[in-house]
């Protein structure tokens, strides 16, 4: 079966901080896809990253970056030097390639960036 | 760009009431879902569709039926509602060929918040 996991539940820290969230992953598939998604306040979902399992390299966008690790199967996410508009819940996804293609999403890590 | 688009925002019901939630991508995406999200229980798949005319249960489904008559809408059901089916609702649509996701993203609405009194 298919789990993702992400231990913190919530995380605070102070503006200008650094702060990654941690993702877990379990599939026994060779093949699959890993996303993250952030929820502000306003209640949408919004994708940010996708990464497939044949490709480790790690991306950065801006002040955002991550670190997917098979060895651990993990894809973690760190922001640097993190911003009030960080505030949200940020969702970690795995998806098969298989028919249904269902994701599996995370239960959620609420950040909350204070001024 | 559209997008998905959900109806209603908000919707208010007693126990017992019907309605239906509507859902419609103007994306051409062959792949459409329903989540609803409860505080700490993350995203959970309710119902799920990998083309018109096929239509799949998810981890949830128990008093919600689907149908997919078009590519483009994916109502969600609620049959007689119940105070557990209080919750937020999301439409995700996305890009499949074949049956086969790849690696596409899901696009999803933004959401229609029911409580059931």
């Amino acid at each position: 079966a298919q789990k993702v996991t992400q231990a913190q539940t919530e995380i605070s820290v102070v503006e200008k901080e650094d702060v990654t969230l941690d993702c877990v992953y379990e599939t026994r598939d060779t093949t699959y896809y890993l996303f993250w998604y952030k929820q502000p306040p306003s209640g949408e979902l919004v994708f940010l990253i996708r990464r497939n399992s044949f490709d480790e390299q790690n991306e950065i966008s801006g002040r955002y970056s991550w670190n997917f690790q098979k060895s651990t199967s993990s894809f973690n996410f760190t922001i640097t030097a993190s911003q009030v508009v960080d505030s949200a819940v940020y969702f970690c996804a795995l998806r098969l390639n298989n028919y249904g293609q269902n994701f599996v999403f995370g239960p959620g890590t609420r950040l909350s960036v204070l001024p | 760009n559209a997008g998905v688009t959900q109806t209603p925002k908000f919707q208010v019901l007693k126990t017992g009431q019907s309605m239906t939630l509507q859902c419609a991508q103007d994306m051409n995406h062959e792949y459409m879902s329903w989540y609803r999200q409860d505080p700490g229980m993350g995203l959970r798949l309710i119902h799920y569709s990998v083309g018109a005319g096929i239509t799949d249960q998810g981890e949830v489904p128990n008093g919600y039926n689907v149908s997919r008559s078009t590519t483009e809408d994916f109502p969600l059901r609620l049959l007689s509602a119940a105070p557990s089916q209080t919750s937020v609702y999301f439409c995700a649509s996305s890009y499949s060929s074949g049956g086969r996701s790849y690696n596409s993203p899901l696009h999803f609405g933004n959401g229609t918040r029911l409580t059931v009194t």
